[in-house]
């Protein structure tokens, strides 16, 4: 079974430029999930879709990022304009929905230098 | 506030003795809770879940306790090898079981 795919795997962008991420989650997961990752701290969830329907984007800095998921199979994360502070690792992960406390498969990460 | 700790940023021991990392946690209820490893430039792995009602979780080299009156889970590598080396995260959910939210993290090293 193949995993969960991510591209780039880096980034180095100069702060106010855009920058855009993408995430082909594994076959036949509904769920999908961005996190950033600073150095040194765990995950923090950014975005999750249930199948292209947003479940929960509370802690997306909406003035600036934004993502999608079309026919409710690969992702795309973009920033618009870049800080400095977004400098992190951008993680997108995958859950089947056979119900509830299902394991996260993550991918390996885009490694995002704004400079 | 809500808050997840770990219980040090880095940790360092001997092979073959029993590594002992911890997860503590204020302001939150969750039913579940999970540990991941994390290895440099990679994604974390999935390792372990355990419960709100389950006391104990094993899985060969791994247990896992979790005290939902102490707020706090520990997770236990015994006979440890330089390859368990990594980062371990725990994360716990916020909603019966979705939308977990992770620890710092802690970076345990095992030396030869």
């Amino acid at each position: 079974e193949a995993g969960v795919a991510q591209s780039p795997r880096y980034k180095i962008i100069e702060k106010r430029q855009s920058v855009a991420f993408w995430c082909n989650p594994i076959s036949g997961h509904a769920t999908l999930y961005w996190y950033q990752q600073i150095l040194g701290q765990g995950p923090k969830l950014l975005i999750q879709f249930q199948n292209n329907g947003v479940v929960d984007d509370s802690q997306l800095p909406k003035d600036r990022f934004s993502a999608e998921r079309l026919k409710g199979v690969d992702s795309t994360l973009k920033i618009q304009p870049a800080k400095l502070e977004d400098s992190a690792v951008y993680l997108c992960a995958s859950s089947s929905d056979r119900g509830r406390q299902e394991t996260q498969y993550f991918g390996p990460g885009t490694r995002l230098l704004v400079l | 506030s809500q808050k997840i700790e770990q219980n040090s940023e880095a940790l360092n021991i001997q092979e073959g003795k029993t590594a002992t990392l911890t997860c503590n946690y204020t302001n939150y209820s969750p039913a579940y809770l999970q540990w991941y490893r994390q290895d440099p430039g990679r994604g974390p792995v999935f390792l372990l879940l355990i419960r709100e009602n389950e006391k104990e979780k094993r899985k060969e080299r791994l247990k896992v306790t979790f005290d939902t009156t102490l707020k706090q889970s520990l997770f236990h590598i015994t006979a440890s090898q330089p390859a368990d080396s990594a980062t371990y995260l725990c994360a716990l959910d916020r909603n019966y079981g979705q939308n977990f939210v992770f620890g710092p993290g802690t970076r345990l090293s095992v030396l030869p």
